[in-house]
């Protein structure tokens, strides 16, 4: 039979416009967060990461918050561009470096939309 | 330098049936995962391993067996694959570097049991 599959949150903004896309991760203990994109067909891409020590970390046209009060981590993209349009994950994982073996859990995902 | 590739690309198998997906990374990675992709959910870590010779179960193992005989290569098999084996399937590998952990996934094998 027909599976009935999850929706995933959606963001449309225009070409030029900045967005935001939210992430509520599960594990109080995690302390490393990164943020994943994936174009349609392909494996996941590396964006930007950070450390549970921190509260924001800016790339090149892209800022990650991380509030660990709340478990919340969102990503901000500057003038975002018609390329940006993908799914984007955030990932949590438990002492990067060490006895994890870069283990991480993905979250369900964000569909970004930009309109030109 | 053409890092994570995995081979096949598309698959169908009937129920009952066995098959071996082929990941090879050439960034003498010591870790390498798989990693399982449905519909509207993120990814799912199947089994990992850490160096070679050496796997460990994730998440989602059931089902599934892999090996990793060389460094470079990760392999994961299914003896007896079922409906619910219908998915996107990653292999990626990863460094520490820098202070960052950094996963390069390939570009993933779809794979339908009918």
């Amino acid at each position: 039979g027909e599976s009935v599959g999850l929706h995933l949150p959606t963001l449309s903004v225009q070409e030029g416009d900045n967005s935001i896309i939210n992430c509520a991760y599960s594990n109080s203990a995690s302390d490393y967060f990164i943020w994943y994109k994936q174009e349609s067909g392909k494996g996941p891409q590396f964006i930007i990461d950070i450390r549970s020590n921190m509260d924001k970390r800016q790339g090149q046209r892209v800022t990650v918050l991380l509030n660990k009060t709340v478990k919340h981590l969102s990503l901000q993209i500057a003038a975002t561009q018609p390329g940006d349009s993908a799914v984007y994950f955030c990932a949590e994982g438990l002492n990067a470096g060490g006895t994890s073996y870069g283990k991480l859990t993905f979250g369900q995902g964000t569909i970004l939309t930009v309109h030109p | 330098n053409a890092g994570v590739t995995q081979t096949p690309k598309f698959r169908v198998l009937k129920t009952g049936q066995s098959m071996t997906l082929l990941c090879a990374q050439d960034m003498n990675h010591e870790y390498m995962y798989w990693y399982r992709q449905d519909p509207g959910m993120g990814l799912r870590l199947i089994h990992y391993s850490v160096g070679e010779g050496t796997t460990a179960k994730g998440e989602v193992p059931d089902g599934y067996n892999v090996s990793r005989l060389k460094k470079q290569n990760f392999l994961l098999g299914l003896e007896s694959a079922a409906p619910s084996q219908t998915s996107v399937y990653f292999c990626a590998s990863s460094t520490f570097f820098s202070n960052t952990l950094k996963l390069f996934f390939g570009s993933g094998t779809q794979l339908s049991v009918l």
